[in-house]
């Protein structure tokens, strides 16, 4: 299957500073970008889209000021996450999209204290 | 939209059939269905994907009747390591997998 690397893994931030997570697609090219976010027990829920070379679009709920996408080449795409705040700790992943299937970095978990 | 409905949860004893059905009632003509694995603090993992009939893998088969309003994910003799959360995915009207429903929560026992 399709590899995807996402790092950091784990990472615990202050309140207020930003958090950036990479995502990579290594043995493929991922035209589009999916940024899911998930919390304990639940499912995932989809916070934006993003196709390489243009703008994300966001889910309704989602505030596009805080979370960054940047998607600049067909194998990497970043989640930045701005002036983060306890609400936001949660489990971020990343999926590109190749044909038909989904594939998914490994996530990160962002604790902000 | 094509909502999925799955159940909440199963259990199931190691060595076991598993059979998780989800249901899929206004899936398009042309969309496929997909099935993922998640274990806690993990990405979702790709098992299986089909269109209709069966379609069989070295770790699961799925089944899809007819009218392709539902689809069944198989495990033959589970194992504890089996324990997990179960998707399964249909694209949207744009013909992205989007939507993760609720999943189905697999309690495999000794």
């Amino acid at each position: 299957g399709a590899v995807v690397s996402q790092h950091p893994s784990r990472v615990i931030c202050k309140s207020g500073t930003s958090v950036k997570i990479e995502c990579r697609s290594l043995d493929f090219q991922a035209t589009t970008m999916f940024w899911y976010r998930q919390f304990p027990k639940q499912s995932l829920m989809l916070m934006a889209t993003s196709n390489e070379g243009s703008k994300a679009t966001y889910e309704q709920g989602v505030e596009k000021d805080k979370f960054l996408i940047n998607h600049a080449s067909l194998t990497l795409s970043t989640l930045t996450v701005t002036s983060a705040h306890p609400e936001d700790s949660s489990f971020y992943i990343c999926s590109p999209k190749t044909g038909e299937k989904l594939f998914f970095g490994s996530g990160t978990q962002l604790s902000v204290l | 939209l094509a909502k999925t409905t799955q159940p909440i949860s199963m259990d199931s004893y190691e060595g076991q059939e598993v059979n998780i059905t989800c249901s899929h009632n206004n899936i398009a003509t042309n969309d496929y269905i997909t099935w993922y694995q998640q274990f806690p603090s993990q990405g979702p993992r790709f098992i299986i994907q089909g269109y209709k009939t069966k379609v069989t893998n070295e770790v699961a088969s799925l089944f899809i009747p007819a009218d392709r309003k539902s689809s069944t994910l198989s495990l033959p003799r589970v194992s504890l390591s089996d324990t997990a959360v179960y998707y399964c995915l249909t694209p949207n009207g744009a013909g992205n997998m989007l939507t993760f429903g609720g999943g189905t929560r697999l309690m495999v026992k000794p």
